[in-house]
């Protein structure tokens, strides 16, 4: 079965760019989306279609795609961006997440 | 706006069985993709099942194949999913969600969830 890796856990400074990243085979020839889950909430769509940001979501966050790695980054990172990140992609007819990466923003 | 309301979430024995709801308003349910996903507490997300407009087309994970029966009501804009032969690690809370991007796309919006605990 086809598996999403994130990095359990990043932290970055009020401000600074913060990057999530998430790899798979061949990712990059499929499409990746993001969600944020912010502390006791449901998760919300930040970015879909790799790099494409939902009305409503700041320009701050951004995302990219190629080879094996889709990435998410989060430039002049707010405290309020401090949340759970899962990507996702699609194979054989299965809806596939990552394992969640926890933004910590010191 | 776009909605989701899932209800239908409590207790249950290992063996038991459940039926999870998931209202929709502020949008065209019949047209739309659905799917149910679950996140054990503590734990990441989990694709559950998918189904399409008509019904006619329907996926699960292998976690649930035989056991789960997702179904909806166009009429009722309603989605549901039928558990059965719960188990222990079934325990989670469910989200519906839509995929506006037709099929096989991604998640948005989420509904709030409803916790299904599995328990002796």
């Amino acid at each position: 079965s086809y598996v999403l890796s994130q990095p359990p856990s990043v932290s970055v400074s009020p401000g600074q760019t913060a990057t999530i990243t998430c790899s798979g085979d061949k990712l990059g020839g499929r499409y990746a989306w993001w969600y944020q889950q912010r502390s006791g909430l449901s998760p919300a769509l930040v970015i879909y279609h790799d790099s494409k940001r939902p009305s409503g979501i700041p320009e701050r966050f951004s995302g990219s795609n190629s080879g094996n790695t889709a990435t998410l980054t989060i430039s002049g990172t707010q405290a309020m961006d401090e949340a759970d990140y899962y990507c996702q992609a699609w194979d054989s007819n299965t809806a596939v997440f990552g394992g969640g990466t926890k933004l910590t923003v010191l | 706006q776009v909605q989701l309301v899932e209800s239908g979430g409590g207790l249950v024995k290992p063996g038991g069985s459940l039926r999870l709801s998931c209202a929709a308003s502020g949008f065209t349910f019949s047209d739309s993709y659905m799917s149910w996903i679950r996140q054990a507490p503590g734990k990441g997300l989990e694709w559950v099942s998918y189904i399409s407009p008509s019904g006619t087309t329907i996926y699960y994970a292998d976690s649930v194949k035989g056991r789960f029966i997702v179904s909806r009501d166009n009429a009722k804009n309603s989605l549901f999913l039928q558990m059965n032969s719960l188990r222990v690690e079934d325990t989670a809370v469910y989200y519906c969600a839509r995929d506006p991007n037709g099929a096989q796309g991604w998640f948005d919006p989420w509904g709030q969830g409803t916790l299904v605990t599995v328990s002796s």
